[in-house]
């Protein structure tokens, strides 16, 4: 079955080191999104890449998608306290359907 | 951005009550939205896609008859978590998307329902 997978599971950084999560899907998604869910809240969405290949960034957040749009980055570059939280990555294998998450990736740092 | 909003926050039911669980659309029409739980540290598993005027499409492993899904107008849609158990305890979350936002899909999330059964 469709299935996104995504590491690593847990990350602890000092503030200030950068940040990768990474997913993986096991068939070609239509786009693939992004969130963050901080600690007691709900998701938060912060990006969709639709493009192969395509690059976009947010501050210090760098997202990518996969030539063969099967897989994703988040890259986060001098990690702050307010990075804080749980990224998942959820990929749509059609265009305005269901959509798949990620296992998540928990971001803790050290101040 | 949109809003979504869901009611109640938080619930807490014996076991074999019945919890109906009211997702709202706040600022524009849905007509899909989808129903998530999410156990303590876990993801959000895709329980079931609500369709307005039709019926909900169940993901595998959930029991269509135990959480009874109602999509009754464009901005409003209902999980009834029947005859509740200690397992089905757990962090629901409701979600919509716009339609017509065909070059960016965004969907918004709801703030979540968190049962705990006794």
């Amino acid at each position: 079955g469709q299935q996104v997978m995504q590491i690593p599971q847990y990350q602890h950084v000092q503030e200030g080191e950068d940040f990768t999560t990474y997913c993986n899907s096991s068939t070609t998604l239509s786009n693939i999104q992004w969130y963050k869910q901080r600690p007691g809240g709900h998701p938060v969405f912060l990006i969709q890449l639709v493009k192969s290949g395509e690059v976009k960034k947010q501050k210090r957040l760098t997202f990518q998608f996969g030539e063969a749009k099967k897989n994703s980055s988040l890259h986060i570059t001098a990690t702050q306290t307010t990075d804080v939280g749980t990224y998942f990555c959820a990929g749509e294998y059609s265009s305005a359907s269901k959509i798949i998450f990620g296992s998540g990736t928990r971001l803790s740092i050290r101040p | 951005g949109a809003v979504v909003s869901q009611h109640p926050s938080w619930v807490i039911c014996k076991s074999g009550t019945s919890v109906k669980i009211e997702c709202r659309s706040l600022d524009f029409q849905a007509t899909t939205m989808f129903w998530y739980r999410q156990f303590p540290k876990q993801s959000l598993m895709l329980m079931a896609t609500s369709n307005e005027g039709s019926k909900a499409t169940y993901e595998q492993g959930v029991e269509k008859d135990k959480f009874l899904i109602n999509h009754a107008s464009l901005t409003l849609s209902t999980l009834t978590v029947t005859s509740a158990h200690p397992e089905d305890s757990s962090f629901y979350i409701c979600s919509a998307y716009e339609e017509g936002r065909a070059n960016v899909f965004e969907q918004f999330f709801g703030p979540g329902t968190r049962l705990t059964v006794l």
